[in-house]
């Protein structure tokens, strides 16, 4: 089946500092989401991101799917940025593989 | 509009029992697909309906079943329990059967004693 790489998997980062989390997929796909995954479990959608480019607020995202990678940028970290962010991406049907998360800590 | 709804949150049953999760998609997505998550992992594929037919199933056992109803509802079942099957499942739902984006609902947590 599809792999799907993220890294890092631990990054600790300092109140407004900025950072990239990458990830990398193993074979053409039809769909790349990027999730936010809160402390209770929920998945909340932070972007559906074939390919190009996409801003939300502080986060931006850049999918080259050519190259089989995805990237999240998350500037001026805050704490309520912490979590785990997960990379998703789509084959088949409605099918998607996730990755094993990247796991943000931001200190105050 | 109301997200993606999933009963119960919690459930604690013991190894052998049964277990019926369900689901409820945004309002006009036809398609729902079932993952399991286990701790420290990212969510894993179980099953996708549309449309009532199943379109797709995961690297999952024959204890795992389930199904879509007309008003697009899913039930997801899992026959005698395993302490491994201890996971949050979650349910998400898409307009079309596939290159769409897929919208989670909050999930129930599964305890197997």
């Amino acid at each position: 089946g599809i792999q799907v790489e993220q890294s890092p998997p631990d990054l600790i980062l300092q109140e407004g500092a900025n950072s990239t989390l990458r990830c990398n997929f193993s074979d053409s796909v039809n769909n790349l989401q990027w999730f936010h995954q809160n402390p209770w479990g929920q998945l909340i959608n932070l972007f559906y991101i074939p390919s190009g480019t996409k801003q939300n607020g502080r986060l931006s995202a850049t999918t080259v799917a050519t190259e089989r990678y995805s990237l999240l940028y998350i500037s001026s970290s805050q704490t309520t940025d912490s979590g785990v962010y997960f990379c998703a991406v789509g084959y088949g049907n409605n099918r998607l593989a996730f990755g094993k998360g990247n796991q943000v800590v931001v200190i105050p | 509009d109301a997200g993606v709804t999933q009963s119960p949150t919690h459930l604690i049953k013991t190894r052998g029992q049964h277990v019926t999760l369900r689901c409820s998609p945004i309002s006009g997505h036809k398609s729902v697909s079932w993952y399991q998550q286990v701790l420290g992992q990212g969510p894993q594929f179980i099953f996708q309906y549309y449309e009532k037919e199943e379109r797709g199933r995961g690297n999952f056992p024959d204890r795992f079943s389930a199904r879509q109803f007309p008003n697009y509802s899913s039930e997801l079942n899992v026959n005698a329990l395993l302490l491994g099957d201890s996971a949050l499942y979650l349910c998400a739902s898409s307009a079309r059967d596939s290159y769409n984006e897929q919208f989670f609902g909050p999930g129930t947590r599964l305890t197997v004693l």
